[in-house]
């Protein structure tokens, strides 16, 4: 049963601590997104990478995001320093894109659900 | 950039019910799936369809890309639909912009 898979589930720190939310995408897939939802701005894409390489992390707050794909098989968002405001659901996703096309279905994993006192 | 507009936002309904939902769009689309965040928050595929009309038991779906819109149709309601059902669509890009949702409660 194929799906993508996120570590922690949960997770409870203090400001200006370090967070890194981890994403195992569907074996095979190409392309790798991470979203951020909350209840005021809805789902909002924070990063995307294809075949590894960042191609957009235009969504991401830079001085305090990072996202990376050390393999085909891990993807990582970090925060550092975290603050309240991050609070939220962030969300990774994967999907498989042929050659020529930027765009296919997403399949989405579970969610970290962040908060950050 | 694309807007996306479901309605109703929020739907109450008695278990063995039918509804529609619908999403409207503000452009021409190449990719259109439909979304259900259950009561655990994990968001679920339901229909990957930027045209054309499928079925997945009870649930099937209709997009008329020509006309910007599309519906999502539940027939038989149960009380595990209940959720927020996300409507998300893309031009020839990667990105998918989410609508804000439509709120279903089935009640027994």
């Amino acid at each position: 049963d194929a799906r993508v898979t996120q570590t922690p589930r949960h997770k409870v720190t203090e400001m200006g601590q370090e967070v890194t939310m981890r994403c195992q995408p569907i074996l095979g897939h190409n392309t790798v997104f991470w979203y951020r939802q909350t209840m005021m701005q809805g789902l909002e894409l924070l990063a995307y990478f294809r075949n590894r390489a960042p191609l957009d992390d235009s969504g991401m707050p830079k001085d305090r995001f990072s996202a990376e794909m050390p393999d085909a098989t891990l993807a990582t968002l970090k925060i550092q320093p975290s603050e309240p405001r991050d609070s939220a659901v962030y969300f990774c996703a994967s999907g498989l894109v042929p050659d020529g096309r930027s765009y296919n279905e997403q399949f989405f994993g579970p969610g970290t659900r962040l908060t950050v006192l | 950039g694309i807007q996306v507009e479901q309605s109703p936002p929020d739907l109450i309904l008695q278990e063995g019910a039918n509804s529609t939902l619908r999403c409207n769009f503000s452009d021409s689309v190449n990719n259109l799936q439909w979304f259900h965040q259950n009561p655990w928050g994990q968001l679920i595929n339901l229909f990957y369809i930027p045209s054309g009309t499928k079925q997945n038991g009870r649930l099937s779906a209709t997009t008329v890309a020509t006309e910007r819109y599309s519906l999502l149709y539940i027939s038989s309601s149960q009380t595990t639909d209940s959720g927020v059902y996300f409507c998300a669509v893309g031009d020839s890009s990667y990105k998918l912009i989410f609508g804000s949702g439509t709120r279903l409660l089935v009640r027994p």
